[in-house]
This record gives structure tokens, sequence and C-alpha cells, in this order.
């Protein structure tokens, strides 16, 4: 399968913890890197590989991964964390890649 | 720093075609791959294909094979994405962006500012 399942929707109060999750086939030997979008704006990587941060992302920002699901977890959520969060890798082919349909994160 | 920089917004009419252009400075530009995103309005990210910038053999997501053209120039170090029998469902902001890939691991860590696209009947 090239497909990558997340929940379309995700809230989490001020200060709380969220898991945003992706499931996909390809999971199992790719690892998925994960992207922050808000309106208007070219999406932001803010996880890699197995749980690598790109410089200036905060470290509230981690990554997990077990079997075909692939998590991102914001410890302690902040207003400016509300966007859509998209998971992605490469297919079965390894030569495609594929996005997940994107979770809305809204921050209560 | 590095830059990715897009070409403006088009109007095309249906059936026709649109190229989109997407500059790179502050690095090699042989050195990575460029992938090309869109974004239909309200929707998700779709994936639609990569151009090695050095060789310019491309990889085409399946749903645009044979729709869709990626060329470079190096000497100018730019990508292109041309888009062939334009419908309206086209309609979108079409990224471009940066890959890094290892064995099993990838992500785009550079993007384009995004090429809004109307397609119009």
């Amino acid at each position: 399968s090239s497909e990558l399942t997340q929940d379309p929707a995700v809230s989490v109060a001020l200060g709380q913890t969220v898991r945003i999750t992706c499931q996909g086939d390809s999971l199992r030997r790719y690892y998925a890197s994960w992207y922050q979008q808000k309106p208007g704006q070219a999406p932001v990587l803010v996880i890699y590989g197995k749980n690598n941060r790109p410089s200036g992302i905060p470290d509230r920002f981690s990554g997990s991964n077990s079997g075909n699901t692939t998590s991102l977890t914001i410890t302690g959520a902040q207003a400016e964390d509300e966007a859509d969060y998209y998971c992605d890798s490469r297919d079965s082919s390894g030569n495609h890649w594929v996005f997940g349909g994107g979770t809305k994160l809204t921050v209560l | 720093q590095v830059q990715l920089v897009q070409s403006g917004a088009e109007v095309k009419k249906s059936g026709a075609s649109v190229k989109v252009s997407c500059k790179a400075s502050g690095y090699t530009f042989t050195g990575y791959y460029f992938h090309w995103v869109r974004q239909a309005p309200g929707q998700g990210l779709e994936w639609m294909g990569r151009i090695n910038p050095n060789s310019g053999g491309a990889d085409y997501a399946q749903n645009f094979q044979g729709r869709v053209t990626l060329t470079r120039d190096k000497s100018i170090g730019t990508a292109y994405m041309e888009l062939s029998g334009l419908r309206s469902d086209d309609t979108a902001v079409y990224f471009c962006a940066r890959g890094v890939s290892g064995y099993d691991w990838d992500y785009f860590d550079y993007w384009g500012q995004g090429t809004l696209v109307t397609v119009s009947s």
C-alpha cells in the first residue's frame, strides 16, 4: 500500500501533550518526516528520521515509531502550534513519496 | 542561506500548459533532488515527482504520469515543473522543495514560497 493515514483533526488544551499519528505499510521500511503548515504558508519540516529536529524547531516536538505507525508528539502545546501537520515517506517502490492526508491541530 | 524562489501566479485556460520555475541559491544546485508538491484549495499536500538536478533523471507520481515534466537548467540553478492538459481540478498551489535522502529516511528541508496556478474554463 502507498497510503499514509492520519486523523483529520485533533485538539489539545494549552500546555498539555498531544500525539498525532500516521499509519502506513511503507513505515515498516522507511522513516517518515513531519511538516507543520500554517494558513497561506509553505510547510515547515519539524521532525525527520528516527527522531531528529531541524535547527530552530523547539524541543517540545518529538517523534517516535512502532511497526506501521509513526507519531509526532508535542509536549506542552503552545498557541503557535495550532496548524496542519502532515507526515510523509517514500512508498513501497522506494522511488515515490506520499503524504498523509493531514491533521488539523487545534490548541484550546 | 538556502533559498528556493518560485515564479509568480498563473492563470490558464483548460487544456493549456503551465511551467513553474524554482530558482535555488545558497548551496550547490546539483547536490540535492528537487521535489514538486501541490496543494489544492483547502486540501492536503500531494507529491508530484522529483528530479535529479545533476543527471536530469526524474520520477513521477502515477497520478501525473504523462502530464507532468520536470526539467532543470544547471547553468542558472533553476528547476522547472510543466503540467499539460490543465483541468479545473489542477487549480492549486505548487511548491518545489529540496530533498535530502538517506538509506531509509528522507525529508524536504527547504521549500519554495509556492506558486498559485488557477485553471479557468
